[in-house]
């Protein structure tokens, strides 16, 4: 079975401020893939990233970045200098083969509130 | 445009009105999905197909059909909708599943259904 854990329901930062969303999965498998997807106020969802098991460098694009530690099974993601446009639910998900074919599995989501 | 559509984005309907709601997808992708999204829940799958006339369920199938019979579309289909069904609907696809998991799932923009 796996599970993603998301603990942070919802967290509310004041623009330029550094905020950490945090994600812990679970699984047995020694390959799987980690995913971040953001689902702005208009709804849709835009995937951000893609981690796998064998790759735990960090990654970082703009002013986001990645943190990937398999030994606590974490894979935060921390906004930088937030802005208000960041404002969004972001959910973390796993894919892991399963039977010869993968399942995604979501993280309920954290919602981030950026005031200006 | 690479890009995955489904129609309508908003439809509100009645109890027992059948409905289907289109997704296609202009990638050449194999797999598609469907996956529902409700407050406290966060997506959960309902059906996907790993290729043409290949579909399996998901997490919660019960009251929804499907079909794959070309590899751009993968209608979802309310036969009797009930209220219980309303909720924000996306689809989603992907090159393949068989990769074990490697390969992004993108998503559609969502449809909201209500069912009255």
């Amino acid at each position: 079975a796996q599970k993603v854990t998301q603990a942070q329901t919802e967290i509310s930062v004041v623009e330029k401020e550094d905020v950490t969303l945090d994600c812990v999965y679970e699984t047995r498998d020694t390959t799987y893939y980690l995913f971040w997807y953001k689902q702005p106020p208009s709804g849709e969802l835009v995937f951000l990233i893609r981690r796998n098991s064998f790759d735990e460098q960090n990654e970082i694009s703009g002013r986001y970045s990645w943190n990937f530690q398999k030994s606590t099974s974490s894979f935060n993601f921390t906004i930088t200098a937030s802005q208000v446009v960041d404002s969004a639910v972001y959910f973390c998900a796993l894919s892991e083969r399963n039977s010869g074919y993968s399942t995604l599995t979501f993280g309920k989501g954290t919602m981030l509130l950026v005031s200006p | 445009e690479a890009q995955v559509t489904q129609n309508p984005r908003y439809l509100i309907t009645v109890t027992g009105k059948k409905l289907t709601v289109t997704c296609s997808q202009n990638m050449n992708h194999e797999y598609m999905s469907w996956y529902r999204q409700d407050p406290g829940l966060g997506l959960r799958q309902i059906y996907y197909s790993m290729n043409v006339e290949v579909t399996d369920k998901g997490d919660v199938p019960e009251g929804y059909k499907v079909s794959r019979k070309e590899k751009r579309n993968f209608p979802l289909i309310l036969e009797s909708p009930s209220p219980n069904q309303t909720s924000l609907y996306f689809c989603a696809s992907s090159l393949s599943q068989r990769a074990g998991g490697k390969d992004t799932q993108y998503f559609g923009p969502g449809t909201r259904l209500t069912v009255l």
